[in-house]
């Protein structure tokens, strides 16, 4: 199994600032990936992040918009840029430990994000 | 693609009482199906997973689901609700698609135990 540190575990932000979410794992895995959930909604893959490449943005979402970094096989981070209410969502940090991504899945507890 | 219906965002049971919560999908191709669980400030665990094999899937905690081809459903079920079962629950498929997984979330059940 996989334990993820993910943090912070909430915030609350003002319009136009950014923040930036950690995830960390207890050990090297190979793929990670980022959702996010908003209110009333099921869980949408923002974006894979690949270490020592660019991640994978799904569609709708954007490098500039949700910048990732994956500097090493334990760690990566997500950030929401210049913020707007709309927001104001979980997001979850996610890894992949098998050699397939469905056999073993783990997730981080996720990042409760509220923007005035 | 795939897809997922999770009807009823919200459940209530009385302790002790059978819990039943719907699931219904649809996917181009054979799907793996999950339920996971979220406890409050908790991440998201996997409670059972059906990948092609038997077609009723036994869980922790008391919990199993039967995958219904012909009715494209995966309903979770437990037969005696537990105040720990209070939580959210989330219903996943998962299916090939141009070699790439992806995974299809239904918008939860959040799940509330009466003493």
């Amino acid at each position: 199994s996989a334990v993820i540190s993910q943090k912070p575990s909430r915030d609350i932000c003002q319009r136009g600032t950014s923040l930036t979410i950690q995830c960390q794992v207890d050990s090297q895995v190979t793929m990670m990936f980022w959702y996010r959930q908003q209110p009333g909604q099921s869980l949408t893959l923002i974006a894979t992040a690949n270490q020592g490449s660019e991640a994978t943005y799904e569609s709708g979402f954007v490098i500039d918009k949700f910048p990732i970094s994956r500097p090493n096989l334990t760690f990566s981070t997500l950030t929401v840029s210049n913020m707007s209410p709309e927001d104001s969502s979980i997001y979850l940090c996610s890894v992949g430990t098998g050699g397939s991504l469905n056999e073993k899945l783990f997730f981080g507890s996720g990042t409760q994000l509220s923007v005035l | 693609a795939q897809s997922v219906t999770q009807l009823d965002s919200h459940v209530s049971v009385s302790e002790g009482t059978p819990v039943l919560l719907r699931c219904n999908y649809s996917s181009s191709y054979s799907p793996s199906l999950f339920w996971y669980v979220q406890h409050p400030n908790k991440g998201l665990q996997l409670l059972l997973k059906y990948t092609s094999a038997a077609t009723l899937v036994k869980g922790i905690n008391g919990f199993e689901a039967e995958f219904k081809k012909s009715e494209t459903s995966f309903h979770l079920t437990k037969p005696s609700a537990h105040m720990s079962d209070a939580a959210e629950y989330f219903c996943v498929v998962s299916g090939l698609y141009y070699g790439n997984n992806r995974l299809a979330f239904g918008k939860g059940n959040q799940v509330v135990v009466i003493p």
